[in-house]
């Protein structure tokens, strides 16, 4: 198996922009987990599915950002204006008794 | 209100000593304390998994502790190697009165192996 797989892995985009982040989870797992990290507050959980059906996304920070599941293999993180602030790491991960996480997409909004 | 506290903060050590990193926790109610490696530029890497009713769990020269009623938790690393140099991330989950896992992450030890 692949692992999780993200794309992109680095975006560079201008504030106002919209940014989609995509993530495809480890076949069979069935919770996928959207996380962002910052050097200032470390590492977040923004929202995590289970079968494809949003759980928790009170960590997701304002109405910009939504994150849909059409599918078990298939993830999007999407951020609408896309802000300064928002520049970070975002992981995508995926369980199913173990977490794996993907390698990132690091995101710099100018 | 659930935390997670982690120390020290970082740690630098000699290559082939061993250390013991910290996670003090207060999240109720409690279902599993997760300890993961993250090298630098790459996502965390899960090292452990402890439930309430374990509280010893080895994985190589990994050893993580859990006392569930002091609400505390230790990473034992023997015989450090330059490639341990890390974050350690300690990450607690626990269920909300919905019964969806709320998880709790710690800030992390940045640890340093020095040859």
């Amino acid at each position: 198996d692949a692992g999780v797989i993200q794309s992109p892995r680095h975006e560079v985009t201008e504030m106002g922009q919209e940014v989609t982040l995509r993530c495809k989870p480890i076949s069979g797992h069935d919770y996928l987990f959207w996380y962002r990290q910052t050097m200032m507050r470390g590492l977040e959980l923004l929202i995590y599915f289970n079968n494809n059906v949003p759980i928790d996304d009170s960590g997701m920070p304002e109405d910009r950002f939504s994150a849909k599941m059409p599918n078990a293999s298939f993830s999007t993180l999407k951020i609408q204006p896309s802000e300064p602030r928002d520049s970070a790491v975002y992981f995508c991960a995926s369980r199913g008794y173990e977490q794996y996480f993907g390698p990132g997409t690091r995101l710099t909004v100018t | 209100k659930n935390q997670v506290e982690q120390s020290p903060q970082s740690l630098i050590i000699l290559e082939g000593k061993n250390c013991t990193l910290q996670c003090n926790y207060t999240v109720s109610p409690f279902s599993n304390l997760r300890w993961y490696k993250q090298d630098t530029g790459r996502g965390p890497v899960s090292l452990t998994i402890m439930t309430f009713s374990e509280n010893t769990k080895s994985n190589g020269r990994y050893t993580a502790t859990l006392d569930a009623d002091t609400k505390q938790s230790s990473l034992h690393i023997t015989a450090s190697q330059l490639s341990d140099s890390a974050s350690y991330i300690c990450v607690v989950t626990g269920l909300s009165n919905f019964g969806n896992e709320k998880l709790t992450f710690g800030t992390g030890t940045r640890l340093t192996i020095i040859p």
